[in-house]
């Protein structure tokens, strides 16, 4: 089982270049989301979808975009990376939207924005 | 709008000691109550959550966790502390019902490091 994949690991972008982070799971989840986890400040919400073509904002979703065109795949993109985008982004997945599910994680992307 | 509070930002241990961690909720209507853990250079992985019942839960390694709707409180808990606990523990709440959407308000973390 794969679970929840992220691509790349790793990644340096200079400012104002663009780049999309790449998620993907294989559990067949209706719920998808992406948190960026900076130091002292948990992991914060950017994005979610609750089903195929469906997406929402969450907790800090400036300058970022998502979309959900097939359950799989919820790729996350920055327009025009900034400095403050420089995080440890992570994708999350799970069964359905309902709260009782716990997410399942993958293993994060290092993002350096110079 | 909901918030939650983890008091401890960083814990040093000795390997058995006990330990609890600190986690405080705002909102006032039903929740659900996760702990993750992150090991260094890992993914979040899940300990244990509440939904309902018995208030005090038990999750994996050990490790449990007592709700106290009183006082908006999810205090996780580990009679003897192993090295191969030194990692990062995170708090989160969402609201419970069919309205909810899944959203997951996590807290600040706490580092917890165990000396062998």
């Amino acid at each position: 089982n794969a679970g929840v994949t992220q691509t790349p690991k790793f990644q340096v972008l200079k400012t104002g270049q663009s780049m999309t982070l790449q998620c993907a799971q294989d559990m067949n989840h209706e719920y998808m989301s992406w948190y960026r986890q900076d130091p002292g400040m948990g992991l914060r919400l950017i994005h979610y979808s609750v089903g195929a073509g469906i997406t929402d904002q969450g907790e800090v979703p400036n300058g970022y975009n998502v979309s959900r065109s097939t359950t799989e795949d919820f790729p996350l993109r920055l327009l025009s990376a900034a400095p403050s985008q420089t995080s440890v982004y992570f994708c999350a997945s799970k069964t359905t939207p309902d709260g009782n599910q716990p997410q399942h994680f993958g293993d994060g992307t290092r993002l350096s924005i110079l | 709008a909901q918030s939650v509070s983890q008091h401890n930002h960083h814990v040093i241990l000795s390997e058995a000691a006990s330990l609890e961690l600190g986690c405080n909720y705002s909102y006032g209507g039903t929740v659900n109550l996760f702990w993750y853990v992150q090991y260094p250079g890992q993914h979040l992985q899940l300990l244990l959550k509440y939904f309902s019942g018995d208030p005090l839960v038990k999750g994996i390694k050990g490790f449990e966790a007592e709700f106290i709707k009183s006082k908006f409180s999810f205090n996780l808990r580990k009679p003897s502390v192993q090295w191969s606990d030194t990692a990062e523990y995170f708090c989160a709440v969402n609201k419970a019902g069919s309205s909810n959407t899944g959203k997951l308000i996590f807290g600040q973390g706490t580092t917890l490091q165990v000396k062998p």
